[in-house]
């Protein structure tokens, strides 16, 4: 079964430090979503990206936070300095078409501290 | 988007059918309704989605009344790996965020 791939699973960083996560979508996903979930609460909407832009943004998603699809495989979500609000698990998502029937596909997620 | 209601959280015996309901009152006539299941530190995972009527997979079945304003995820013969958090979301498709809200936690017991 085809998997969305996220690395690294754990990331510990400095407040005020840039953070990188990364994520492998579905091969032949058109649609890219970030979701964070903070320790026992829902999880939350950050991001959409389809056909090389963002379709969607929450409130949660503001200046310090940007997305990238850099070379058609990857995509990647830069928080550019942290912040000890920012921990929490960070889920990729992708779709194959963003209608109905199919679901979005997860992947296992990034849990991020900020120290 | 449609708003969902679901109990807070539901317990279980191994062997047992689970029935979780959820309420979307203001559904849309595109919506789709999805399940959506979650161990702890994992990511969400699809189970199941359905417009109407019934629909069954290897892993459950979703039954959707006329009016769509509530739907019934059924597990058959739960076992404890079952144990997990279940969303219900109301899916507008076109590539659109899903909306998450507390989930029913289900405790399955030997």
């Amino acid at each position: 079964e085809p998997e969305v791939t996220q690395t690294p699973s754990h990331q510990v960083t400095q407040m005020g430090q840039e953070v990188i996560l990364r994520c492998v979508p579905i091969s032949n996903h058109l649609y890219f979503y970030w979701y964070r979930q903070i320790l026992g609460q829902k999880v939350e909407f950050l991001v959409s990206f389809y056909n090389n832009e963002i379709s969607e943004k929450s409130e949660i998603f503001d200046d310090q936070f940007s997305v990238e699809r850099p070379d058609g495989s990857n995509f990647t979500l830069k928080i550019r300095s942290t912040k000890l609000e920012d921990s929490a698990m960070y889920f990729c998502a992708s779709s194959e078409t963003g209608q109905g029937n199919y679901g979005y596909t997860f992947g296992s997620g990034t849990r991020l501290t900020v120290v | 988007l449609a708003k969902t209601t679901q109990p807070i959280s539901m317990d279980s015996y191994e062997g047992q059918e689970v029935n979780i309901t959820c309420s979307h009152n203001n559904i849309a006539t595109n919506d789709y309704i999805t399940w959506y299941q979650q161990f702890p530190s994992q990511g969400p995972r699809f189970i199941i989605q359905g417009y109407k009527t019934k629909v069954t997979n290897e892993v459950a079945s979703l039954f959707i009344p006329a009016d769509r304003k509530s739907s019934t995820l059924s597990l058959p013969r739960v076992s404890l790996s079952d144990t997990a958090v279940y969303y219900c979301l109301v899916d507008t498709g076109n590539g659109n965020k899903l909306v998450f809200g507390a989930g029913t936690i289900l405790r399955v017991k030997s």
